[in-house]
């Protein structure tokens, strides 16, 4: 069964740091793009940003309002996506979600294209940044 | 930056009726619209992918439609456990990501 499970949420002062993990299972973790996404409460979702697989060069890209301070990383070796956020404000309070992100492809005319999901998601840690 | 717009941003249905919810973009996004269904306390879940794309196990009341900036998901008999906030997504722009405000559907 594919699965993930978030941890590391909990009370930080704002200034403050904190690391999520993520622990996947039931898939091939390496092979995988990962998301990490927010939801501030009684909020719409918020897209944090994302990691692509080493194969895929690894790289990450992030929301405007969390660049500079949040990045994302993983360890292949132990199955697990991070979430390093430094500089927490009070508005960085939320549940956070890790995903997979999953693709289809299909041709149209001459080319082929992939569309990107979130397909699996974790049950959520909880951050709260107050002073 | 693409913004994404739903509509309404609240509904209240009877079980049995067909719902439509409807998502724009602010520019031309294809087929990059993806929909999720959120319960309350629980992690989003994902519904339609490619704009008309049934998620396996996703049951096939739900339907999506669309393309370039207009999209609509259709719940074509709404069954009590429908109630819940729908939101949608693109995967146009790079980064993606950005999400619609949600829909939250309500027992009349």
């Amino acid at each position: 069964e594919v699965q993930l499970v978030e941890s590391g949420g909990g009370l930080v002062k704002p200034g403050g740091s904190l690391r999520l993990s993520c622990a996947a299972s039931g898939f091939t973790f390496s092979n995988a793009w990962m998301s990490w996404v927010r939801q501030a409460p009684g909020k719409g979702l918020e897209w944090v940003g994302r990691i692509k697989s080493k194969t895929d060069g690894g790289t990450t890209d992030y929301a405007a309002p969390v660049k500079g301070r949040f990045t994302i990383s993983r360890d292949d070796s132990k199955n697990t996506l991070y979430l390093q956020m430094n500089s927490l404000k009070t508005e960085d309070t939320a549940v956070y979600y890790c995903t997979t992100i999953g693709a289809a492809g299909a041709w149209r005319d001459v080319y082929y294209y992939y569309y990107y999901y979130m397909d699996v998601w974790g049950k959520g840690t909880t951050v709260t940044v107050s002073s | 930056d693409i913004q994404m717009t739903q509509s309404p941003s609240s509904l209240s249905a009877s079980v049995g009726d067909r719902v439509t919810i409807t998502c724009r973009a602010s520019q031309s996004i294809s087929s990059y619209l993806n929909w999720y269904q959120q319960k309350p306390g629980k992690a989003p879940k994902l519904l339609i992918y490619a704009a008309s794309s049934l998620q396996s196990g996703v049951p096939s009341r739900f339907s999506g439609s669309g393309s370039g900036t207009d999209f609509t998901l259709t719940i074509s008999s709404l069954q009590p456990e429908d109630f819940a906030t729908y939101y949608c997504q693109q995967s146009y722009s790079t980064p993606p990501g950005a999400f619609g405000g949600g829909t939250k559907v309500e027992i009349k």
